[in-house]
């Protein structure tokens, strides 16, 4: 069963770069898509992003100047980077296994992220 | 950009009936939807892809169907367990994503 894990600090300053990480476990991260997903408090899914186990990255267009995507298949983890953080950033974010014609398999937790000073 | 819009936005049913949930996309996504299932303080979690496809596991009272532009989620009879916020989404515009806003399932 693969499972996925949230990690990162849960508090970030505006301004600053919001950094998360899921670990990967139960499973290979190779030869798969995964992705970011967040959830401001009360409101729906916007997906942010996906990277391809050989790096290759899509985000979404209203995010894509300010987010990064990169994994370290030798660690089992992929990562998210956010920079310009303001409080419409405050969400819950998940990672999740993507697959092609299939949707979004396997989830982590959730992380609730604020940005706030 | 794909939208994607669902009704109602709030569904009320009684345990054991039959609720029925629907999902527009603005353009064709042919049979490229998924439907999703959050429970409160959870992940969602995939219930049906390829607008009629059960994921593994889930039980048969969940059904999909539709093209096109005009998808439904059938429960057949609700359990305590499935009420829940209930998403569609469309993934025929990959490598681009959209979700519907969500229609939640409660109790009347």
């Amino acid at each position: 069963q693969v499972h996925l894990q949230e990690s990162g600090p849960g508090l970030v300053k505006p301004s600053e770069t919001l950094s998360l990480t899921c670990t990967v476990s139960g499973g290979s991260i190779s030869n798969y898509y995964w992705s970011w997903i967040r959830q401001p408090p009360g409101k729906g899914l916007e997906w942010i992003g996906y990277i391809y186990s050989s790096g290759s990255t899509i985000y979404n267009p209203s995010l894509k100047s300010r987010v990064t995507i990169s994994i370290d298949t030798s660690k089992n983890h992929f990562s998210l980077k956010l920079t310009s953080v303001t409080a419409a950033d405050t969400a819950v974010y998940y990672c999740a296994r993507l697959r092609y014609n299939y949707g979004f398999d396997y989830w982590g937790q959730g992380t609730l992220v604020i940005g706030s000073s | 950009e794909i939208e994607m819009t669902q009704s109602p936005a709030t569904l009320s049913v009684s345990p054991g009936e039959r609720a029925t949930l629907s999902c527009r996309a603005s353009h064709s996504v042919a049979s490229n939807l998924a439907w999703y299932q959050q429970r409160p303080g959870q992940a969602p979690s995939l219930l049906i892809y390829g607008a009629s496809t059960r994921a593994t596991g889930i039980p048969a009272r969940f059904s999909g169907s539709g093209s096109g532009t005009e998808f439904t989620l059938t429960i057949s009879s609700l359990q305590s367990e499935d009420f829940a916020v209930y998403y569609c989404q469309q993934y025929h515009n990959w490598p681009l994503f959209t979700f519907g806003p969500g229609t939640k399932v409660d109790f009347k």
